[in-house]
């Protein structure tokens, strides 16, 4: 079965250091992964996506997801923080082999930037 | 383009009481979800939609939920009778292909429910 997870509730960054919003995931095929940012009193935004090759991927706001098959991570990352950043994170995953019908959130993780 | 829409965006009701839910996904969407995002929590998928015909509903609690998707267009999710379990944001999404699992979800505001 698949699963996703992301092992820190909350992490505090200063603006202007690299961020890192960790996640884990469980697929028995290829997996399909996203991140989506949550603002307070908002839905959630798609900030990117891993569906196959380079295993550095580019989204919204300056962010990047690092792939890494070999430890089932794909961590969120940023090099300089902003505190416009503060919000929700979730990572997702999809089973790609199956045509990934069900996409399954992680818990998520609350981004702190204080100034 | 136009977003997706979801009314109300709050809702009160008391337990045993029925409430439902409306959803607008964006324009030429093929595929609509629901999903139920309990404070502290992801969401989770409750079903899935893709154009008018259910694709994945092996989370909706069936005895007392229900979803229906119009024309393949707006669909309702409707909760009868509640329970204060029940109590959560329930948040509605689309994705632009049918059986898309590559595709990007795009979220309305939700609607938050308070069973009393």
């Amino acid at each position: 079965a698949q699963s996703v997870a992301q092992p820190e509730d909350q992490v505090n960054v200063a603006e202007g250091n690299p961020l890192t919003v960790k996640c884990t995931y469980s697929v028995s095929g290829n997996p399909y992964l996203f991140w989506y940012v949550q603002y307070p009193n908002r839905g959630l935004q798609f900030l990117l996506k891993y569906i196959t090759g380079d295993n550095l991927v580019k989204g919204s706001y300056g962010f990047e997801a690092e792939f890494n098959k070999s430890q089932t991570s794909f961590h969120l990352k940023k090099p300089s923080a902003l505190v416009s950043d503060s919000a929700l994170y979730f990572c997702a995953v999809r089973e790609g082999n199956t045509g990934g019908f069900k996409t399954i959130f992680g818990a998520g993780t609350r981004l702190f930037v204080k100034a | 383009e136009a977003g997706v829409a979801q009314s109300p965006r709050y809702k009160i009701i008391e337990k045993r009481q029925s409430v439902a839910f409306w959803c607008n996904p964006i324009s030429g969407h093929a595929t609509l979800y629901w999903y139920q995002q309990i404070l502290g929590q992801g969401p989770k998928l409750l079903i899935q939609f893709q154009n008018n015909g259910v694709v994945d509903d092996s989370q909706l609690p069936k005895d007392r939920f229900s979803a229906e998707r119009l024309k393949g267009v707006d669909s309702t999710l409707k909760i009868q009778p509640a329970k204060l379990e029940d109590s959560a944001v329930y948040l509605c999404a689309s994705s632009r292909t049918s059986g898309g699992a590559r595709d990007e979800q795009f979220f309305g505001p939700g609607t938050r429910l308070t069973v009393l």
